[in-house]
C-alpha cells in the first residue's frame, strides 16, 4: 500500500518562503504530485515530478528525490490568496493516485 | 476546455439508500478517477475508469462501482448507504498519455447520509 506524511499546518507572512515536506512509502512508485485545495472545493493540479531533482512554475516549485522517498513543495513570495490545504500526492504504476493528508497553509498580512 | 462538472453539488441521503453521482469530463480526456474525501482528509482513490474499462482500484467494498461512457462521463453509484459515506465525492479527468498525469478535478458532490 501506499502512506504518505505532511506537515499538518504551517503558518507565514505575506512575501515569505514556506515549504512543504511529504514523505512517501509505496509500492510501484511512477511519480510525485502537488495539489492545492481552497475551502473543499476543487483541487487544482500544481506540479508532477517524476525524476529526482526540481520543477519549477512561476513561484511554486516542488523537488524530489527517489532514492529518499521524498519531496517538497516551495511557496515563494507568499500571497494571501495562497491560504489554502495543500496535497502531496503518488502516482503508483497499478493507476492509482494517494494523496497524504493535506497541510493547511495560513498566510497572514 | 469546458473543465469537469459534477452533479449534483449536494445531496442528502438516508441510510440504506442507492445514490447515483454523474461526471463530465474534460473534453479530450479519456480516463476518468473518482475520489472520496472527509472533512480534514486527503481525497482517497475509489477506482480509476479508462476507455470504459475500470483499470484501478482502490480500498472501497464492491458496493461502490462506476461506468464510464463512451463520450467519456461517467457514474459513481454507491448502494446500501452507510452514515460513513458522508463525504465530498470528487471526479478527476486526465489524458493517460500525457507524462506529467495531471488530473482536472471537479468541485465535487458533497453527500450527507442521515
Amino acid at each position: 500500500g501506499q502512506s504518505l506524511e505532511q506537515p499538518s499546518e504551517v503558518t507565514a507572512v505575506e512575501g515569505a518562503i514556506v515549504q512543504i515536506n511529504c514523505t512517501y512509502q509505496t509500492s510501484g512508485f511512477y511519480g510525485l504530485s502537488w495539489y492545492q485545495q481552497h475551502d473543499g472545493g476543487a483541487p487544482t493540479f500544481l506540479s508532477y515530478n517524476a525524476l529526482d531533482g526540481l520543477e519549477e512554475t512561476g513561484r511554486f516549485s516542488s523537488f524530489l528525490s527517489r532514492s529518499d522517498s521524498y519531496g517538497y513543495l516551495l511557496l515563494q513570495e507568499l500571497q494571501m490568496k495562497d491560504s489554502a490545504s495543500y496535497f502531496c500526492a503518488v502516482r503508483s504504476n497499478d493507476y492509482k493516485l494517494s494523496f497524504g493528508a493535506g497541510t493547511t497553509v495560513t498566510v497572514r498580512a | 476546455e469546458t473543465g469537469v462538472t459534477q452533479s449534483p453539488t449536494h445531496l442528502i441521503k438516508t441510510r440504506g439508500q442507492q445514490v447515483t453521482l454523474r461526471c463530465s469530463s474534460q473534453s479530450g480526456h479519456n480516463t476518468v478517477s473518482w475520489y472520496q474525501q472527509a472533512l480534514g482528509q486527503g481525497p482517497q482513490f475509489i477506482f480509476q475508469y479508462y476507455r470504459e474499462e475500470e483499470n484501478g482500484r482502490g480500498n472501497f467494498p464492491p458496493r461502490f462501482s462506476g461506468l464510464q461512457f463512451p463520450n467519456y462521463s461517467s457514474e459513481l453509484n454507491v448502494n446500501a448507504l452507510e452514515l460513513d459515506d458522508s463525504a465530498l465525492y470528487l471526479c478527476a479527468s486526465s489524458l493517460l498519455s500525457v507524462a506529467n498525469y495531471g488530473y482536472t478535478f471537479g468541485s465535487g458532490t458533497r453527500l450527507t447520509v442521515v
